[in-house]
């Protein structure tokens, strides 16, 4: 079973600035990771597949970078909409996620 | 555009069974990947098991093996998951999920990896006493 592994747990930033987070898995994935964003109360909503492809709708400032066992996800330009908990998941095998990063106002 | 309504929120009692179900809408049922990720209060997200509907051979997370059944009904795009002998460490917000792509890609022959595009709404289970 291939674990995934997220860090930081939280991270704190200021409106405007940028994000990076990171995910591990523990075997090589190739390029089949996925990023989600949720927000309290709701569902996970895609932002990235294949390791760097925007979903539909996904706004520019998002992007995805990595392959194999170390991914990034990079979010530019911080906006209020986008303070949230980040989810990763592989793809390759049995689908399994991280535990996630909150992303909080600083 | 493809949407997934999920039945509403369940209390049971230890011991017990739930079934929940995940109605989709549109033509692409079928060949889809449906999965069933659970959150509990404050926690992140757990894959229960997952199933193609036109193979109808549902696959489970081994922690649950024993407890979950998953299946579709063809005629209605309706998917289920029955889970049993319920505990209080069940208690969780319960989604389904559609895969972006059907499992096969046809042009090469090699199965699609796992890529969750549309969501339920999310069932709640409270599981006590």
């Amino acid at each position: 079973e291939i674990v995934v592994t997220q860090s930081p747990a939280t991270l704190s930033v200021s409106p405007g600035e940028r994000a990076t987070l990171s995910c591990r898995a523990s075997q090589s994935v190739g390029s089949n990771l996925a990023w989600y964003q949720q927000k309290p109360g709701q569902p996970p909503r895609l932002l990235i597949y294949g390791a760097s492809t925007r979903a539909t709708g996904v706004p520019a400032r998002f992007s995805g970078s990595g392959s194999g066992t170390e991914f990034t996800l990079t979010i530019s330009s911080l906006q209020s909409e986008d303070f949230a908990v980040y989810y990763c998941q592989q793809g390759s095998s049995w689908p399994a996620f991280g535990q996630g990063t909150k992303v909080e106002i600083k | 555009q493809v949407h997934l309504v999920q039945s509403g929120a369940e209390v049971k009692q230890p011991g017990s069974s739930v079934k929940v179900s995940c109605q989709a809408s549109g033509d692409t049922f079928l060949t889809y990947p449906f999965t069933w990720v659970r959150q509990a209060p404050g926690q992140g997200l757990e894959c229960v098991g997952r199933i193609i509907p036109i193979l109808r051979k549902p696959k489970y997370a081994q922690k649950f093996q024993d407890r979950v059944t998953i299946t579709a009904d063809t005629s209605t795009s309706v998917v289920y998951m029955e889970l049993r002998s319920l505990k209080s460490e069940d208690t969780a917000v319960y989604f389904c999920a559609r895969d972006r792509a059907p499992y096969l890609d046809v042009l090469t022959e090699t199965f699609n990896p796992s890529v969750m595009d549309v969501w339920g709404q999310g069932t709640s289970v409270i599981v006590s006493s």
